[in-house]
């Protein structure tokens, strides 16, 4: 019983590489959702993908792009990665909007 | 502006000794007040959605409470594997497909 997976757990990019976060979910969920938790900030959303084939920007989308690759799949992309992409990254999936369901997060240092 | 305030930022409690988390909020057109928590390296867990004021909602030693204007997570009697920090997070007229997170309360139960 997975629920959300996440792959990295951890990752360091130096200033300018390029990375995609993975997230799988077995539930099958519609709503699957990117957001880093800072502190101090609490979680913001980087984008969302509502229903397979859709997505759409959140709080903070500047420096990400995604693709939701099928219903079970949402990837996040940094082409270009900067320090203040230094983040714990989350995904996490919904039936509905509310009850979210989170993965186990990639702990994510740009240098 | 923020528009989920969590307080305190950091609690200490003895086991056993009973207290509150407040979470206030400043949008309008509340869709849904939740509760989260999170552990250590870990993403967050579904607690409670409070949809109304005057609505509460139990769990085990954990008691959700909603007026217009803030939330209550009251904890009786705690035990030290009720450590853990806890979000609220509200879905508001105005916030469209996202949640807005407050920073959360680190709660410690002391032995």
């Amino acid at each position: 019983n997975a629920g959300v997976t996440q792959t990295p757990k951890f990752q360091v990019l130096k200033t300018g590489q390029s990375m995609t976060l993975q997230c799988a979910q077995d539930m099958n969920h519609n709503s699957m959702y990117w957001y880093r938790q800072d502190p101090g900030m609490g979680l913001r959303l980087i984008y969302y993908s509502a229903s397979e084939g859709t997505t759409d920007k959140g709080e903070v989308p500047n420096g990400y792009n995604v693709s939701r690759l099928n219903k079970r799949e949402f990837s996040l992309r940094l082409e270009s990665a900067a320090p203040s992409q230094t983040s714990v990254y989350f995904c996490a999936s919904s039936v509905l909007r509310e009850k979210l369901f989170f993965g186990s997060g990639t702990q994510l240092s740009v240098l | 502006e923020d528009q989920v305030t969590q307080s305190p930022e950091a609690l200490r409690l003895q086991e056993g000794e009973s207290s509150s988390l407040n979470c206030s909020y400043t949008v309008s057109g509340l869709r849904g007040l939740f509760w989260y928590r999170q552990d250590p390296g870990k993403g967050p867990e579904f607690l409670f959605t409070l949809y109304s004021a005057g609505e509460e909602k139990e769990k085990e030693r954990l008691k959700a409470t909603l007026t217009k204007k803030e939330s209550f997570l009251h904890i009786t009697a705690p035990k030290p594997e009720d450590s853990a920090t806890y979000l609220c997070a509200v879905h508001w007229s105005g916030g469209n497909e996202k949640l807005t997170f407050g920073t959360g309360t680190r709660l410690t139960i002391i032995p």
